[in-house]
């Protein structure tokens, strides 16, 4: 089963700064999502984008689908310390009778310093 | 709603010992996912089941690993016995339903550690 794959591992800025996220994957999907984590606490849910997307908005997050590449990237504008956290990104895989299931990679470590 | 609930947050047990862990689903929501979350394996999914039924379960470990789904509120993850490598977060998610447009919810996940 593919698995997307973020980079960098970790990202450290400043308050203020933007922070670019990137996700690779291997093959076809229907869509991508985002997931934020905190220390401690679930993953949640950011933003979904479609294959037939290129771009899409939601707040201060910018999430850009480059299907010829199989890439992804995340972009948070003016970047906040609350803003410090895991974030993932989810492929869809496909089962045997029909069901689609995310397969999550294993995260970007953001810290963003106050 | 309250969101995903599970159930313990943290459990602390001995090599050898039952350990249970508990999720109840949102309301309504069809698919409910357990996941393991370590440094060394990141966040792997163990089984899915959808409208209680188990799909897919290649994600379990061993044998020393199950999983039930009862009913459509609760859903149990058991390791008997269990080992030190057991230790990490179990997450437990669900969906409306298993299609590839819908987002998981996740619970605070139990975190297990194996002495």
């Amino acid at each position: 089963s593919q698995q997307g794959e973020e980079d960098p591992q970790a990202l450290s800025i400043q308050e203020g700064e933007n922070a670019t996220m990137n996700c690779s994957y291997k093959t076809s999907i229907n869509n991508l999502q985002w997931y934020r984590q905190n220390s401690g606490r679930g993953l949640v849910h950011l933003i979904l984008i479609r294959s037939n997307e290129r771009e899409k908005h939601s707040g201060r997050l910018r999430v850009t689908l480059d299907t010829s590449k199989k890439s992804s990237s995340l972009l948070i504008t003016a970047s906040r310390a609350a803003d410090t956290a895991s974030y993932f990104c989810a492929t869809e895989n496909f089962l045997t009778g029909g069901s689609y299931i995310p397969t999550f990679g294993r995260g970007t470590s953001l810290i963003v310093h106050p | 709603d309250a969101g995903v609930i599970q159930s313990p947050r943290h459990e602390v047990t001995e090599m050898g010992q039952e350990v249970t862990l508990r999720c109840k689903p949102i309301s309504g929501h069809n698919s409910l996912f357990w996941y393991r979350q370590t440094m060394m394996r990141g966040l792997e999914l163990l089984i899915y089941f959808n409208n209680n039924v188990p799909i897919d379960d290649s994600g379990m470990p061993e044998d020393r690993f199950s999983a039930k789904m009862p009913n459509a509120s609760f859903s149990t993850l058991k390791i008997q016995p269990s080992e030190p490598r057991d230790s990490a977060v179990y997450f437990c998610a669900t969906s409306l339903n298993p299609g590839p447009h819908n987002e998981q919810f996740f619970g605070p996940g139990t975190r297990l550690t194996v002495l």
